[in-house]
């Protein structure tokens, strides 16, 4: 059962163009989530992340939304520039502070 | 923000050999400490979960005989490979939690190759 899910496996964004990345979980127990940015043979970078109790966060460039009613993130990127080009995940924190993590997504950005 | 570190980065070994993954909190402590596998092109799967001075908690479906983990101090967890199998090559990363935060940091990450 996966419940943290990225259904676009690839986005492709024009450089100076808001990006906007899309997370849906179905555990309502979740409370913290994350956005994380990894580079190939790269550990997880942490972005930003969200409280349940908060549906905006914003630092500079990178801004999340949480929808809790319907169970959806999202994380914006304005303006893109090249460098954001890498895998985007999301993921979601329960009990024990373990995170769940989605599929990920791969950003291009293009000059 | 906080630096995780992990070593070796990168390590070759002959099947049926063990291998030792270190993971480091360079500039903070973290009681928990979390051990995680990356296929190809799939997302980052939690394996285990590394607590301070007593035994880590392993996700359904891995052996904890084959990959012992220990977490002797607050800045120190390791993950050994016991009896290593071509299947077990893969990407391994570490991450902590500063104590008291809300995230988690991530190591660089090892790649280890079974031949």
């Amino acid at each position: 059962d996966q419940q943290v899910k990225q259904n676009s496996p690839s986005l492709s964004v024009q450089e100076g163009r808001i990006s906007i990345l899309n997370c849906d979980y179905t555990n309502s127990m979740f409370d913290y989530f994350l956005w994380y940015k990894k580079y190939p043979a790269e550990g997880p970078t942490f972005l930003i992340s969200i409280s349940s109790i908060k549906d905006k966060n914003e630092d500079g460039r990178f801004t999340v939304f949480l929808n809790k009613s319907a169970k959806h993130l999202s994380l914006h990127i304005v303006p893109s520039q090249p460098g954001d080009s890498a895998v985007y995940f999301c993921a979601a924190r329960r009990a024990g502070n373990m995170l769940t993590f989605g599929g990920g997504t791969r950003l291009m950005v293009k000059p | 923000g906080a630096v995780v570190s992990q070593h070796p980065s990168r390590v070759i070994c002959k099947s049926g050999t063990s291998v030792k993954i270190e993971c480091r909190s360079l500039d903070f402590q973290a009681t928990t400490m979390f051990w995680y596998r990356q296929f190809p092109k799939q997302s980052l799967m939690l394996m285990a979960t590394s607590n301070e001075g007593s035994k880590a908690t392993y996700e359904q479906g891995v052996e904890k005989d084959k990959f012992l983990i220990n977490h002797a101090s607050l800045t120190l967890s390791t993950l050994t490979v016991t009896s290593a199998h071509p299947e077990d090559s893969s990407f391994y990363i570490c991450s902590a939690r500063p104590l008291g935060a809300n995230e988690q940091f991530f190591g660089p990450g090892t790649r280890l190759t079974v031949l």
